[in-house]
């Protein structure tokens, strides 16, 4: 069976320092993962997807996420944090056509 | 570029009262998708769409309807509020359906009191 874990629910940083959102899954295919992002009183925007073409994945406003099978694991990282990035994440796994499950999001807090 | 359009943004109910939340997307997106999203809990499918005339059951479809008559549009319906439908939905779309990217509308807040 497919899941999701976003093993923080708000995480802290400081304007200018990286960023690290955590995710874990579980799938007994091969899965196809996500990020998106939202903003305040907004819908979701996909940051990035891993469809099994390249393990690192580059997203938009220069978020990068990590895909690794041996730690079943697809975090969410930025080197520099900006107050624009302030929302809140979602991991998402899919495994087909079948069924896509969200995770219950992490808030991100940039602190000036 | 309208992508996918959500009304009304905001609305009370009382219980017991019916409405019609609507979606349009003009994207001709085969995919469309009513999730509703709960303080820490995600989002969860309501029900959804893999083309006009098609429908079917997500996780939480009691107390709602849909229908797709045309490419474009996917109203949801409420039959009979409860306060249990206060929540935020979304609504989305997709060209290739849960492997691909998924585009939302911005949400529609709903309180039932």
């Amino acid at each position: 069976a497919q899941s999701v874990t976003q093993l923080d629910s708000h995480v802290s940083v400081s304007e200018g320092t990286p960023v690290l959102l955590r995710c874990n899954y579980s799938s007994s295919y091969s899965p196809s993962l996500f990020w998106y992002v939202q903003h305040p009183n907004k819908g979701l925007q996909l940051l990035l997807k891993y469809t099994s073409a390249a393990t690192l994945v580059k997203g938009i406003n220069g978020f990068e996420a990590e895909f690794k099978k041996s730690e079943t694991s697809f975090h969410l990282t930025k080197p520099s944090a900006h107050m624009s990035d302030a929302a809140e994440y979602f991991c998402v796994v899919s495994v087909g056509n079948d069924k896509i499950i969200f995770g219950k999001g992490t808030r991100l807090h940039i602190l000036p | 570029n309208a992508g996918v359009t959500q009304t009304p943004k905001f609305r009370i109910l009382k219980i017991g009262q019916s409405m019609t939340l609507q979606c349009a997307q003009d994207m001709n997106h085969n995919y469309m998708y009513w999730y509703r999203q709960d303080p820490g809990m995600g989002l969860k499918l309501i029900y959804y769409s893999v083309g006009a005339g098609i429908t079917d059951k997500g996780e939480v479809p009691n107390g709602y309807n849909v229908s797709r008559s045309t490419t474009e549009d996917f109203p949801l319906r409420l039959e009979l509020a409860a306060p249990s439908q206060t929540s935020v939905y979304f609504c989305a779309s997709s060209q290739e359906g849960y492997t691909g990217e998924l585009f939302f509308g911005e949400g529609s807040r709903l309180t039932v009191l």
